[in-house]
């Protein structure tokens, strides 16, 4: 079983400000299958980014994944109000697809 | 678009059991990974069970003996049947369709299992 692990666990940032939050893989993702997920109190999970660094539709261009293998990174270019949420990553490149703990972007 | 809805959620007794379906539109369901995720209150997420069109299916430790995950490819509709139901599986249940590369999600439905 792939475990992932998120950092920090904790962001704390004002709006406006940049945002890079991490994921790294025990063993390497195949084929890239890791999505990043935003939720925030109430609402079910929502797609970000698939396939490492594809957006999802609608989702705005602040949002940026990147990385490959065992590393990858969602970076926020510029905090809007609403970003502040915890956000997951998950890999589904081999079974079972297993979640990271999460990392809450909270306001400074 | 394709749309999950889960459905069968409720509340249930310690012991008790409850059976969830979670049916696929918009999306031909045949080769491909179906999942059920669970969040527990205030906790993170969670993968509960994965099936495949073939081989085995996959479940975490903790629901391994009581869960059973199936799939009816005719209906295009996923299924948990969770026996033996404990305090600690009360949670929002998600299920997933994987489009190899691109996960779809439902909405969730709440198990909450209490006396």
């Amino acid at each position: 079983e792939i475990v992932l692990t998120q950092s920090p666990g904790t962001l704390s940032l004002s709006p406006g400000e940049r945002a890079t939050l991490s994921c790294r893989a025990s063993q390497t993702v195949g084929s890239n299958y890791l999505a990043w997920y935003q939720q925030t109190p109430g609402q079910a999970p929502r797609l970000l980014v698939f396939g490492a660094s594809t957006r999802a539709t609608g989702i705005p261009d602040r949002f940026s994944g990147s990385g490959s293998g065992t590393d990858f990174t969602l970076t926020i270019s510029r905090l809007e109000p609403e970003d502040f949420a915890v956000y997951y990553c998950q890999q589904f490149g081999s079974a079972p697809f297993t979640f990271g703990p999460g990392t809450k972007v909270d306001i400074k | 678009e394709v749309q999950l809805v889960e459905s069968g959620g409720g509340l249930v007794h310690p012991g008790g059991s409850l059976r969830l379906s979670c049916a696929v539109s918009g999306f031909t369901v045949t080769n491909n990974y179906m999942s059920w995720v669970r969040q527990a209150p205030g906790k993170g997420l969670e993968w509960v069970s994965l099936i495949y069109s073939v081989g085995s299916p996959h479940y975490t430790d903790s629901v391994k003996g009581r869960f059973t995950i199936s799939r009816d490819n005719t209906k295009n509709t996923l299924y948990l049947q969770m026996n033996s139901l404990r305090a600690e599986d009360t949670a929002i249940y998600y299920c997933a369709l994987y489009d190899w590369g691109l996960p779809h999600w439902g909405q969730g439905a709440l198990v909450t299992v209490s006396s």
